[in-house]
């Protein structure tokens, strides 16, 4: 079993939807959670921090269920520019410097 | 600021030779920094973890003879991918964390290399 799955995709939605990715991850013990988004032969950049109390930052609306080990990820009014892969990631922190541990991603793909 | 830069962008290279990507920290003093790859449709994989000063820490399965890692200041490490082969082929990507609170423990990406092995 992966550490971190997230479907695929891709999802294709209009401009204007909501869309909502989700991902379980497998360690009981990971202590941090986030999203990031990675377009097309780019770096990952980080969208938000993940927290059990929700943390919503504009359009976008991250959620942590520890005890179903289960993040996720709301975009509302979606927008063209939002089109990237979405990555999911925590990590169990050792020591002074946290290991990332990466999902495969879900693509999204915003059409006009 | 916390910004981290990757040279070269994308290397083609001959199977046999060894290609050397340097990662930097440019406006920060990078205590840690962590070689990623990643191939066409799959997630980043931590390859290894460096320490200004010391060995890096390899994951399960990275061979570090292969894979040189040199962290040898606090704004710069390098990765040397020695005698090259197709299979080698990835996208490789640092990040670096440093040691102020204000940086609160993320991970700064570089851009990353494109390595492309005949």
């Amino acid at each position: 079993r992966k550490e971190v799955e997230q479907d695929p995709g891709p999802f294709n939605v209009p401009e204007g939807a909501t869309v909502a990715f989700n991902c379980t991850y497998s360690n009981s013990a990971s202590q941090s959670f986030f999203w990031y988004r990675q377009d097309c032969r780019k770096e990952p950049k980080l969208l938000m921090s993940v927290y059990s109390s929700g943390n919503e930052d504009g359009r976008f609306t991250a959620q942590l269920n520890r005890a179903s080990q289960y993040i996720s990820l709301l975009i509302r009014d979606s927008k063209l520019s939002d089109s990237a892969t979405y990555l999911c990631v925590v990590t169990a922190d050792t020591g002074t410097a946290s290991k990332l541990t990466f999902g495969t991603g879900t693509r999204l793909q915003v059409t006009l | 600021g916390a910004v981290v830069s990757q040279h070269p962008s994308w290397v083609i290279c001959k199977s046999g030779t060894s290609v050397k990507i340097e990662c930097r920290s440019l406006d920060f003093q990078a205590t840690t920094m962590f070689w990623y790859r990643q191939f066409p449709k799959q997630s980043l994989m931590l390859m290894a973890t460096s320490n200004e000063g010391s060995k890096a820490t390899y994951e399960q399965g990275v061979e570090k003879d292969k894979f040189l890692i040199n962290h040898a200041s606090l704004t710069l490490s390098t990765l040397t991918v020695t005698s090259a082969h197709p299979e080698d082929s990835s996208f490789y990507i640092c990040s670096a964390t440093g040691r102020s609170s204000k940086m609160n423990n993320e991970q700064f990406f570089g851009p990353g290399t494109r390595l492309t092995v005949l």
